[in-house]
């Protein structure tokens, strides 16, 4: 079966403050798709980064990185130097890479709160 | 382009009543889903549609009902609210050419609650 675990359920950092949400996946795919989503206090999702199975590169966008590790299963999201505007719940999901379900297993979510 | 609308945004309903969520999208993706999220349980997929026509179950489909008659539109129907579908709902869309038919991109969310 497949499943996403966030065993962090909510964090506190003070602003400028490194941070890192973890992700813990399960799957029997081979082919696979991780996402991080955000969602701001206004309640939208935002997508913010796809990563395929064959792709254990990590990613850098501005302040924000990925670590995808498939020996452990894991695809942990950190941000540097964070902000009050990264104050939001975050969201790891995956997506078998078979069929056309286009369905996602999202993770429980771990709320940010960046103190200023 | 608006992307992915939803109506209402919130919308109150007595246990019974019938009422449809609509979901629409500009961008011509063939995928589209829609899921619920309720607190500490993440997003669970209700039903999704993979084109006109072509619509079926996830992972918590009791209670809903939807149909893909365009493209554009998936509206969520309740049939006969009751309180355990108290929550929000986000629609999702996606396309179906490969290399971008992975990413959903959702809708702003309907706040459902149910008396």
């Amino acid at each position: 079966a497949q499943k996403v675990t966030q065993a962090q359920t909510e964090i506190s950092v003070v602003e400028k403050e490194d941070v890192t949400l973890d992700c813990v996946y399960e799957t029997r795919d081979t082919t696979y798709y991780l996402f991080w989503y955000k969602q701001p206090p206004s309640g939208e999702l935002v997508f913010l980064i796809r990563r395929n199975s064959f792709d254990e590169q990590n990613e850098i966008s501005g302040r924000y990185s990925w670590n995808f590790q498939k020996s452990t299963s894991s695809f942990n999201f950190t941000i540097t130097a964070s902000q009050v505007v990264d104050s939001a719940v975050y969201f790891c999901a995956l997506r078998d890479g078979r069929g056309a379900t286009n369905k996602l297993i999202f993770g429980t979510g771990t709320l940010l709160a960046v103190q200023p | 382009n608006a992307g992915v609308t939803q109506t209402p945004k919130f919308q109150v309903l007595k246990t019974g009543q019938s009422m449809t969520l609509q979901c629409a999208q500009d961008m011509n993706h063939e995928y589209m889903s829609w899921y619920r999220q309720d607190p500490g349980m993440g997003l669970r997929l209700i039903h999704y549609s993979v084109g006109a026509g072509i619509t079926d179950q996830g992972e918590v489909p009791n209670g809903y009902n939807v149909s893909r008659s365009t493209t554009e539109d998936f509206p969520l129907r309740l049939l006969s609210a009751a309180p355990s579908q108290t929550s929000v709902y986000f629609c999702a869309s996606s396309s179906a050419r490969t290399g971008g038919r992975e990413t959903q991109y959702f809708g702003p969310g309907t706040r459902l609650l149910v008396l």
